[in-house]
């Protein structure tokens, strides 16, 4: 079975500061991965994902993160963080082309990002 | 639509009421998921339409959750005898091919309901 844990349900930095929030799946499979950012009283947005491509992702808003199989990660980085950033990040994992619950997303408990100016 | 789109956006309902929660997904879109997410918590997987066909409700918690897609565009989520433990965001997304294709799946704004 697939899971997601993201370490720190609650980050802080400094507008301007590196950002990099933490995730480690579960998978006993070539996992596909996902992070997806929440506003405030509003849906998923997507904001990168690795479907076993480049290791290396790039996504919107300026945010990356890099497909660790040694150390089964799948971190987000940005590297100045600014206000329109605060929100609530959540890492997913899903595994295709295997039986039963394949393509469904997995998703870990969010951590909330907040800015300081 | 530019987007999944959800109805209604909040929703109080008495405790064993029954409530439905509408879906329209992308135009064209292959693939339906319902997710339900408590607060505090990341979504969880509640069923999946392909067309009109629910291909896994293995997420639904109870025979009260019900799901339908009739043809195989607009999708309703169906809530009988609503319990406090109900309460929370209810997440339609779709995608242009199967769940195994990989294509991005695109989340609507969610349905806020609370059981009082």
């Amino acid at each position: 079975a697939q899971s997601v844990t993201q370490l720190g349900s609650h980050v802080s930095v400094s507008e301007g500061a590196l950002v990099l929030l933490r995730c480690n799946y579960s998978s006993s499979v070539p996992p596909y991965l996902f992070w997806y950012v929440q506003y405030p009283n509003q849906g998923l947005q997507l904001l990168l994902k690795y479907t076993s491509a480049a290791t290396l992702v790039k996504g919107i808003n300026g945010f990356e993160a890099e497909f660790k199989k040694s150390e089964t990660s799948f971190h987000l980085t940005k590297p100045s963080a600014h206000m329109s950033d605060a929100a609530e990040y959540f890492c997913a994992v899903s595994v295709m082309n295997y039986g039963g619950s394949q393509g469904n997303l997995i998703f870990g408990k969010g951590t909330k990002l907040s800015v300081k100016p | 639509g530019a987007g999944v789109s959800q109805s209604p956006r909040y929703k109080v309902a008495k405790r064993g009421q029954d409530v439905a929660l509408r879906c329209d997904p992308i135009s064209g879109h292959v693939s339906l998921f319902w997710y339900q997410q408590a607060l505090g918590q990341g979504p969880e997987f509640l069923t999946y339409f392909q067309n009109e066909a629910q291909l896994d409700k293995s997420g639904l918690p109870s025979d009260r959750f019900f799901a339908e897609r009739p043809e195989g565009s607009v999708s309703t989520l169906k809530i009988q005898r609503t319990q406090q433990e109900d309460s929370a965001v209810y997440l339609c997304a779709s995608s242009y091919g199967g769940r195994s294709s990989g294509n991005t799946i695109y989340f609507g704004e969610g349905s806020w309901l609370t059981v009082v």
